[in-house]
């Protein structure tokens, strides 16, 4: 069974600093990689997605990062700013579709 | 259109009301997935619509009852709830199901901001 980790689960960091926010999967069989945000009482919005055979996928200050042998992922936040403060929610595509979350990491950016 | 909408927003219902929840994609897509989420949770899922035709079921409870009318809407009918049934409800979309067999797409999964549903 795919289990998905996500350490720590909580971080808060001043703003302007680059940071990490690190994935773990436990089954390399996997699809795709989808980083998510979610802010409080809100739905899921789509940060960027790996495919398998991918490396890593950027999207403006957004770099995500598949080691799928490993079974890690890293997300890359560059010059962090406030309204960055979400829920990061990493998720593995297995079979039909199914999406197995992590927990979660609790992000704040301290002005 | 990356959008996935879904109504109403917030729901409050007694445990022997009958509601729907509701949700609308306008991308073509022919997958569509409800999922369950308790406060500081990831989601859960709970059933899969495949070109309108059921897929998945996770073992979910009877009082709730998926339909999917057309290839833009699903509905999620709720009856007889009881109050651990309190979430937030999360509907998605994507191109479509993955099967092992196919190759590898690039499927990802649009969600919309959710219900907030309270049973009391």
């Amino acid at each position: 069974k795919q289990e998905v980790t996500q350490i720590p689960a909580a971080l808060s960091v001043p703003e302007g600093e680059n940071l990490v926010l690190n994935c773990s999967f436990t089954d390399s069989a996997i699809y795709n990689l989808q980083w998510f945000r979610q802010d409080p009482g809100k739905g899921l919005t789509s940060l960027l997605l790996i495919q398998s055979s991918q490396r890593e996928q950027t999207s403006g200050r957004l770099n995500a990062s598949l080691d799928k042998s490993s079974g890690r992922s890293t997300l890359y936040i560059a010059a962090s700013q406030p309204g960055d403060s979400a829920t990061y929610l990493c998720a593995v595509t297995g079979a039909n579709s199914k999406l197995t979350f992590g927990k979660g990491i609790t992000l704040s950016v301290r002005p | 259109d990356t959008e996935v909408t879904q109504t109403p927003k917030h729901l409050v219902m007694g445990m022997t009301n009958k509601k729907s929840l509701k949700c609308e994609q306008h991308m073509g897509h022919r997958a569509m997935y409800w999922y369950k989420q308790k406060a500081k949770k990831p989601p859960e899922l709970m059933f899969v619509y495949s070109y309108e035709k059921l897929s998945i079921n996770e073992s979910v409870p009877s009082r709730f009852s998926p339909e999917c009318p057309n290839s833009s809407l699903l509905n999620l009918h709720l009856h007889a709830l009881q109050p651990e049934d309190s979430a937030l409800y999360l509907c998605a979309s994507s191109r479509y199901l993955l099967a092992a067999h196919e190759p590898e797409p690039f499927n990802e999964q649009f969600f919309g901001p959710g219900t907030r549903l309270t049973v009391l």
